[in-house]
């Protein structure tokens, strides 16, 4: 069966550090790859997706990256932190398009401080 | 832009009572539409799909929702409420491409 991995499960950053938040599936190959984040009363914000190795969406421009360096493998990265990178952090995945829905981490909290 | 409005961002009922959490969805294309939940301290989970075909859809406990395409919604419902629907749901729509969007959600609050 399959399975995401998430981790770590909570994140405490001083403003101005890295970042790189990990996110692996097992038990399928070429999965389409999700990083959201949620914030409490705004929902669940797409950040990037990919749908295969090193091809990389970006949904909006901010702080953050996000890089696919095998195939069930998705990394969430930030050079510097700010303070309104606080958030969950949510690592989805789907099959080769998303009609059938997506299957969720764990998720990260995320504070910077 | 593609949006999903979830029209109650904060409900609270009492044990037993009927839901109907409003959504509707701004793409007049084909759609595949969900209802995800989100129970408090645990993974978001899918509750419910549309994809094609009755446009009345039965979920797990209880929970169903009609696509009525003429009015783009997608409402919630489940006839009586249990204290153990404490939750936030979230109303999402996938355009037959690789990405799902999400509304805002709902936080539903159920009195014991």
């Amino acid at each position: 069966s399959q399975t995401i991995h998430q981790w770590p499960a909570t994140l405490v950053q001083p403003v101005g550090s890295p970042l790189s938040l990990e996110c692996t599936v097992e038990g399928t190959s070429n999965p389409n790859l999700y990083w959201y984040r949620q914030a409490a009363g705004r929902g669940l914000q797409l950040l990037f997706y990919s749908v295969g190795i090193g091809q990389i969406s970006s949904e909006v421009p901010q702080n953050l990256s996000a890089s696919r360096p095998q195939d069930r493998q998705f990394i969430l990265s930030s050079k510097k932190l700010l303070l309104s990178d606080s958030g969950f952090y949510l690592c989805a995945w789907s099959v080769a398009s998303a009609d059938y829905g997506y299957t969720f981490g764990s998720g990260t909290r995320l504070t910077v401080v | 832009a593609q949006s999903v409005s979830q029209h109650n961002h904060h409900v609270i009922l009492s044990e037993a009572a009927s839901l109907e959490l409003g959504c509707n969805y701004s793409y007049g294309g084909t759609v595949n539409l969900f209802w995800y939940v989100q129970y408090p301290g645990q993974h978001l989970q899918l509750l419910l799909k549309y994809f094609s075909g009755d446009p009345l859809v039965k979920g797990i406990k209880g929970f169903e929702a009609e696509f009525i395409k003429s009015k783009f919604s997608f409402n919630l419902r489940k006839p009586s409420v249990q204290w153990s629907d404490t939750a936030e749901y979230f109303c999402a729509v996938n355009h037959r491409d690789d990405k799902i969007i999400f509304g805002k959600g709902t936080r539903l609050h159920i009195l014991p």
